[in-house]
């Protein structure tokens, strides 16, 4: 059974770099065609994709925010460590990691983590 | 990217069935199957409810089914019931490798 969960801070203030870590289990990050994502979600707004990371340590941002996102990985702990800076509180959001995969039968979000929601706020 | 345009609100009666569109781009959904769809329902984390385009994961309901022409992409719940109301979105894989999400749309069942 793949489950993962989110742990970060709940309050970040405005300028400061947000760290989140996705602890996950029943899959391994060193297997070929694993992929873990992070998508976030504002309050009562729509899901916006931000970021990949591949098996082979390949890595995928949002356009969007690409300057201000960094995913790393740590297979042996089982942990995808995504950080954002410049926070800002347009960036107030739940967010959320997820299982995916390289196959074609795998390119989805599936299962999801609870979320964890993060308010940028002085 | 800009996100996939989807419907702001779609409602139905029960038993009815209803379609939500879902306007992607030729880097997206025009190119690829890898088109999946989640609902959501309030204060609960999103649940796949189709995969590949038209592929149900094992336990969702037939009621609910994916298609596809040209750029857009459509979820059709048949037999709408009253636990069906909630959001959703879909979610097309790209040509620059990422993935981008739908606008999302609320159903109402009536």
């Amino acid at each position: 059974q793949i489950t993962l969960k989110e742990s970060g801070p709940t309050l970040v203030q405005p300028t400061q770099t947000l760290t989140l870590t996705c602890t996950f289990s029943g899959f391994s990050l060193s297997t070929s065609g694993v992929i873990v994502g992070w998508i976030r979600q504002p309050p009562g707004k729509g899901l916006e994709w931000l970021a990949l990371i591949f098996w082979n340590d390949n890595k995928r941002y949002s356009p969007s925010l690409k300057s201000r996102l960094s995913i790393i990985k740590d297979t042996s702990k089982n942990q995808v460590v995504l950080t954002m800076t410049n926070m800002d509180p347009e960036d107030t959001a739940t967010y959320y990691c997820a299982h995916s995969g390289y196959d074609s039968d795998l390119r989805r979000f599936d299962p999801w983590g609870q979320g964890t929601l993060v308010t940028v706020s002085s | 990217q800009s996100a996939l345009t989807q419907p702001a609100s779609v409602s139905g009666s029960p038993g009815q069935s209803i379609t939500i569109s879902c306007s992607g781009t030729n880097s997206d959904i025009g190119i690829y199957n890898f088109v999946s769809w989640y609902q959501q329902h309030p204060g609960r984390v999103p649940k796949l409810i189709i995969y590949e385009g038209t592929e149900r994961p094992s336990g969702v309901s037939n009621r609910f089914s994916g298609s596809k022409s040209g750029i857009t992409a459509s979820l059709t719940i048949s037999g709408l019931q009253t636990e069906d109301e909630a959001d959703y979105y879909c979610c097309s894989y790209t040509s620059s490798g990422t993935y981008v999400f739908g606008t999302g749309t609320k159903v109402t069942v009536l």
